[in-house]
């Protein structure tokens, strides 16, 4: 399935690097959401956007700054993680920014070393 | 009180069987109700939606009920391709849009 896609699958950084997430859907959604999922954590949801504007952002760190330049594209921009941001950072996509089901991109599986 | 909670399991069952999940939720405000699947290093994968009066699609059977907070989700006639973790997620607006998951019950079905 290539509903949501997301790139790269697995990355690698040290502290002090910085690096993005890409993710990228072909469903027509006006909606799109960061999650992460940590082992044995429920997933956390980290940001949404509606139309390319920000609606909700669950008091995640200021290093991850996300980016949304249009309604089929989001990015997430990382810089100077700790190791324990070290988790599967999922993308999702729905029709709206309310009640309706998400469509999950694959994930990005990001170590920090 | 988690907002969302689940049996973490794992629930073992035998090929055929019947098994039932439970989830509590918190808020009363709570909106819709989702059972969502996760394989084993994969993404989550919306099972079915749930609904005020029940809902049934095919083996698997979902219940809400607002009253004591509660959705089920019911598998019958279990096959070994069912076993996965099961995602309890709710959603609510209370001023912002909140999307909530359970951490999962798991599900190994066996031969």
């Amino acid at each position: 399935e290539t509903g949501v896609t997301q790139t790269p699958r697995h990355l690698v950084m040290g502290m002090t690097n910085k690096k993005s997430l890409k993710c990228e859907q072909h469903l027509g959604h006006n909606a799109m959401y960061w999650y992460k999922q940590s082992a044995k954590k429920p997933l956390e949801l980290m940001f949404v956007y509606s139309l390319e504007e920000r609606v909700e952002n669950n008091s995640v760190p200021s290093r991850f700054s996300p980016e949304c330049p249009n309604s089929s594209h989001l990015f997430l921009h990382l810089h100077t993680l700790q190791p324990e941001d070290s988790a599967l950072y999922l993308c999702a996509s729905s029709q709206e920014a309310t009640s309706y089901e998400q469509y999950f991109g694959p994930g990005t599986r990001l170590t920090v070393t | 009180r988690k907002e969302v909670e689940q049996d973490p399991g794992p629930f073992n069952v035998p090929e055929g069987a019947t098994v039932a999940f439970n989830c509590t939720y918190s808020n009363s405000a709570s909106q819709s109700f989702f059972w969502y699947r996760q394989d084993c290093r994969k993404e989550p994968k919306l099972l079915m939606s749930v609904y005020s009066s029940g809902n049934e699609d095919g083996r698997f059977t979902a219940q809400l009920n607002r009253a004591s907070q509660y959705i089920s989700l019911l598998i019958r006639d279990s096959k070994l391709s069912d076993s996965a973790t099961y995602l309890c997620v709710v959603t609510l607006n209370t001023g912002g849009f909140k999307t909530i998951f359970g951490a999962g019950t798991r599900l190994f079905v066996k031969a």
